[in-house]
């Protein structure tokens, strides 16, 4: 699986977006891009996925560079309950274990 | 929703003592996984499980570690001879290929917290 680079930790006014940023310089053609974040020594908790195009659900958007090699996590109106450590996961998929390296610790301030 | 829940929450136990740790995955999921993370450091992959046999480990996951699912709803962590660097959250988690992901969505429990003493 390719590694990936993200800054250590990143502030967030509530209520304005959050853009989380990952570097995946070596990401293969048929490896995808994971998000999952980590509130609290909670779960790690699945975000979003994605191969190529930009993707969006209920959490989240995805923005995943043409060349692939970065990809943005946007969280479009940050609240405190956002607070957590975000992972940058590339995998190929299939049943093997998640690699979680230190991820971005993003604090959303009041 | 459906979630995967983990018990105990919270074990104490004496360093050499035997520790069994319990999950439940959502009950339509194939793929059962391990995760520990030792305070304050990263999550690690310990194990996955397919078909009754492990189908991935890492290096982590000595002989001192088995795993089970005695039957079609629990599936176990086994700790034959804890040590004090066993002290650590570990999470259970599950996740449906045939559903069309791709197997990197999975859904992690609330995790055990296991302290050696």
């Amino acid at each position: 699986d390719a590694k990936t680079t993200q800054p250590t930790s990143m502030d967030c006014a509530e209520g304005r977006a959050a853009n989380l940023p990952c570097n995946h310089s070596t990401i293969s053609g048929n490896e995808y891009v994971y998000w999952y974040r980590q509130i609290h020594s909670q779960g790690p908790q699945y975000i979003i996925h994605g191969l190529k195009n930009n993707e969006t659900n209920e959490m989240a958007s995805l923005i995943i560079t043409e060349d692939r090699k970065s990809s943005t996590l946007i969280l479009p109106h940050a609240t405190l309950r956002d607070t957590a450590v975000y992972y940058c996961i590339v995998i190929l998929g299939g049943a093997d274990g998640l690699t979680f390296g230190k991820g971005t610790h993003l604090i959303i301030q009041p | 929703e459906p979630e995967v829940t983990q018990t105990p929450s919270h074990q104490v136990t004496q360093m050499g003592q035997e520790v069994i740790l319990r999950c439940v995955p959502i009950s339509n999921h194939l793929y059962f996984y391990w995760y520990r993370q030792i305070l304050g450091q990263k999550v690690e992959f310990l194990v996955s499980f397919y078909n009754n046999e492990i189908s991935e480990k890492s290096e982590i996951f000595d002989d001192q570690f088995s795993v089970e699912r005695p039957d079609g709803s629990n599936f176990t962590l086994k700790i034959r001879s804890t040590k004090l660097e066993d002290s650590a959250m570990y999470f259970c988690a599950s996740s449906d290929l045939t559903s069309g992901t791709l197997g990197g969505e999975l859904f992690f429990g609330e995790g055990s917290r296991l302290t050696v003493l």
